[in-house]
């Protein structure tokens, strides 16, 4: 069965500076999918970034980039030069290839200190 | 539309009374997609359709479950008989053709069952 686990319920930044989520998924297959996902109180779930297990380059998306690990079976997620509007939820997710079913890990709370 | 859209946002309902909650994919999305997010915890899967065919149904947790989407477009996920464990936000999401396209979530139904 495919598992994601977030170990960090909760992290704070202070503005400007750099902060990185970790995750680590666990999983027999050897191509699939790993995204970010952002969820601020408005609940709304957005996109922050994509990685396709298959591509050994990192991922990355203006100030957001990860650092995949396949081997190991992490994929963090780095926040460079953090913002207000960067503080919500972030979700990490597994999906197979050919997979209809997200797998979400249980998030972490991101807190942007002014 | 610009997104995908749900409603009610929120709706409170009596343990035993039916619930019907509305999902409006993006136009043109083929696939469509239902998660159950409980407090605290990342989205679980509930089901999948592509057009109007319900391709997975395998996360809907009892038979008091039910979805639909009968012209390809619009979604409804219905609960029967309410429970209070049925408290939760419940998050559609669409994407472009196939399953494994990026996904694109709405802002969530919150149900609460007294």
């Amino acid at each position: 069965a495919q598992t994601v686990t977030q170990s960090q319920p909760e992290m704070s930044v202070q503005e400007a500076e750099t902060v990185t989520l970790s995750c680590t998924y666990d999983t027999s297959e050897s191509d699939y999918y790993l995204f970010w996902y952002k969820q601020p109180p408005s609940r709304q779930m957005i996109l922050v970034i994509r990685q396709e297990a298959y591509k050994q380059q990192n991922a990355t998306e203006n100030r957001f980039s990860v650092n995949f690990q396949k081997a190991a079976k992490s994929f963090s997620l780095k926040i460079s030069d953090s913002q207000l509007g960067d503080a919500a939820m972030y979700f990490c997710a597994y999906r197979k290839n050919t997979g209809n079913q997200f797998y979400f890990g249980t998030g972490t709370s991101l807190t942007v200190i002014p | 539309g610009a997104g995908v859209s749900q409603s009610p946002r929120y709706k409170v309902a009596k343990r035993g009374q039916d619930v019907a909650l509305r999902c409006d994919p993006i136009s043109g999305h083929v696939s469509l997609f239902w998660y159950q997010q409980a407090l605290g915890q990342g989205p679980e899967f509930l089901t999948y359709f592509q057009n109007e065919a319900q391709l997975d149904k395998s996360g809907l947790p009892s038979d008091r479950f039910f979805a639909e989407r009968p012209e390809g477009s619009v979604s409804t996920l219905k609960i029967q008989r309410t429970q209070q464990e049925d408290s939760a936000v419940y998050l559609c999401a669409s994407s472009l053709y196939q399953s494994t396209d990026t996904q694109y979530f709405g802002p969530g139904t919150r149900l609460t069952v007294l």
